[in-house]
């Protein structure tokens, strides 16, 4: 099993433009998370999808959109990217309910210009 | 909604010494409490959880405490080794449907010195 991963690794973006990070899972998952992480920041929920077809807000939803539209991917969209979305992002998934574990993808690291 | 603290941000130890990092939570109806590690430019790992239904879980060397009263956990690091340098992020959540998102600490950098 691959476990989580995330496609592409690494990303520089110019203000203004687009992009979709893709988070795939060979576990069967119900549930899968996008989180961003900062300096001194923790890791924060941008959004989350309980199954497929749904998804729902997190804390830091401003500015992204996310489609779950098959069980083992979840996207997460920059319509327009700014600089204050520069960030370590990562997907995570779990079976079912908060009380399994998360397993995390390896990051995506994305500079906006 | 949930809040999270986690102290302190830094914490050196010297290698064989215990470590300790504690975390309060502000809602009373989150029962599940994960701690992970995440080492330099790696992602995050789950090293050990609690349920509110228990006071204390060990694993080795590591170990949690729950205190539902005053709404705080901590993970206890015995026997430090230069491999436990690392972040640690504890995180709450309620873990039941409707409720599914786990809200993280700030993180603590702990750097084993040998």
């Amino acid at each position: 099993n691959a476990g989580v991963t995330q496609t592409p690794k690494f990303r520089v973006l110019k203000t203004g433009q687009s992009m979709t990070l893709l988070c795939a899972q060979d576990m069967n998952h119900e549930y899968m998370y996008w989180y961003r992480q900062d300096p001194g920041m923790g890791l924060r929920l941008i959004h989350y999808s309980v199954g497929e077809g749904t998804t729902a807000k997190g804390e830091v939803p401003d500015g992204y959109n996310v489609s779950r539209l098959k069980k083992q991917n979840f996207l997460l969209g920059l319509e327009s990217a700014a600089p204050s979305q520069t960030s370590v992002y990562f997907c995570a998934s779990s079976y079912r309910t908060l009380g399994d574990t998360q397993y995390f993808g390896p990051g995506t690291r994305l500079t906006v210009l | 909604g949930e809040n999270v603290e986690q102290h302190p941000s830094t914490l050196s130890v010297q290698e064989g010494d215990s470590a300790v990092i504690k975390c309060t939570y502000s809602d009373s109806a989150s029962n599940y409490f994960p701690w992970y590690k995440q080492e330099l430019g790696k992602r995050p790992q789950l090293i050990i959880d609690i349920r509110s239904n228990v006071g204390e879980k060990k694993d080795q060397r590591i170990a949690v405490t729950l205190n539902k009263t005053a709404k705080h956990f901590s993970l206890h690091i015995t026997e430090t080794q230069p491999e436990d340098s690392a972040v640690y992020f504890c995180a709450a959540s309620k873990g039941n449907f409707g409720n599914e998102k786990l809200t993280f600490g700030t993180g603590t950098r702990l750097t084993i010195i040998p």
